[in-house]
């Protein structure tokens, strides 16, 4: 069975500080997949990384930076000088890889508030 | 190409009612998949389908019926609404891509459907 924690249900920082949002997984399978998805007040599920089970290499787009460490079975996503628009629920999802990969496994969500 | 769409868009059902969510893809993707996205619950899979003419249950499948008669369309129906349905239902689409021995599904999600049921 595969399991998706979010441990942070609500964080709140203000504009241009730096926040980073938790994401443990369980999974006995050797090779999957980890993602990240935002979801803005409009509703809509944003795609934003995947992550294979055998690639640690951390990555960074832009603001967004992203830190795998199998060791402690966590996928951290951290926003680098927060904006308002950076204010959505973000979600952690984990998929296996081959046969079953299309059912994604996601985290209860974490809500971030920017504030001006 | 319109990707995944959901209709309606809201819905307020009566405890009782039937109804159906419309979900389709123009995408040619084999799998399709409903999830229920509720306060604190993050999205959990109603039920999936691997292809035309095939289906099987996620891991919140009861009080909802699907079938999957066209690779276009993957219809959820609810037999006999219940408040406990109320909730955002998301579609969504994949095709598996190839990285040699280990393939993933690139996943599409439709703009759900957010129901109330009374």
């Amino acid at each position: 069975a595969q399991k998706v924690t979010q441990a942070q249900t609500e964080i709140s920082v203000v504009e241009k500080e730096d926040v980073t949002l938790d994401c443990v997984y369980e999974t006995r399978d050797t090779t999957y997949y980890l993602f990240w998805y935002k979801q803005p007040p409009s509703g809509e599920l944003v795609f934003l990384i995947r992550r294979n089970s055998f690639d640690e290499q951390n990555e960074i787009s832009g603001r967004y930076s992203w830190n795998f460490q199998k060791s402690t079975s966590s996928f951290n996503f951290t926003i680098t000088a927060s904006q308002v628009v950076d204010s959505a629920v973000y979600f952690c999802a984990l998929s296996y890889s081959g046969a079953g990969s299309y059912q994604l496994t996601f985290g209860k969500g974490t809500k971030l508030s920017v504030i001006p | 190409n319109a990707g995944v769409t959901q209709t309606p868009k809201f819905q307020v059902l009566k405890t009782g009612q039937s109804m159906t969510l419309q979900c389709a893809q123009d995408m040619n993707h084999e799998y399709m998949s409903w999830y229920r996205q509720d306060p604190g619950m993050g999205l959990r899979l109603i039920h999936y389908s691997v292809g035309a003419g095939i289906t099987d249950q996620g891991e919140v499948p009861n009080g909802y019926n699907v079938s999957r008669s066209t690779t276009e369309d993957f219809p959820l129906r609810l037999l006999s609404a219940a408040p406990s349905q109320t909730s955002v239902y998301f579609c969504a689409s994949s095709y598996s891509r190839g990285l040699g021995p280990r393939p993933y599904n690139e996943q599409f999600f439709g703009p759900g459907t957010r129901l109330t049921v009374l």
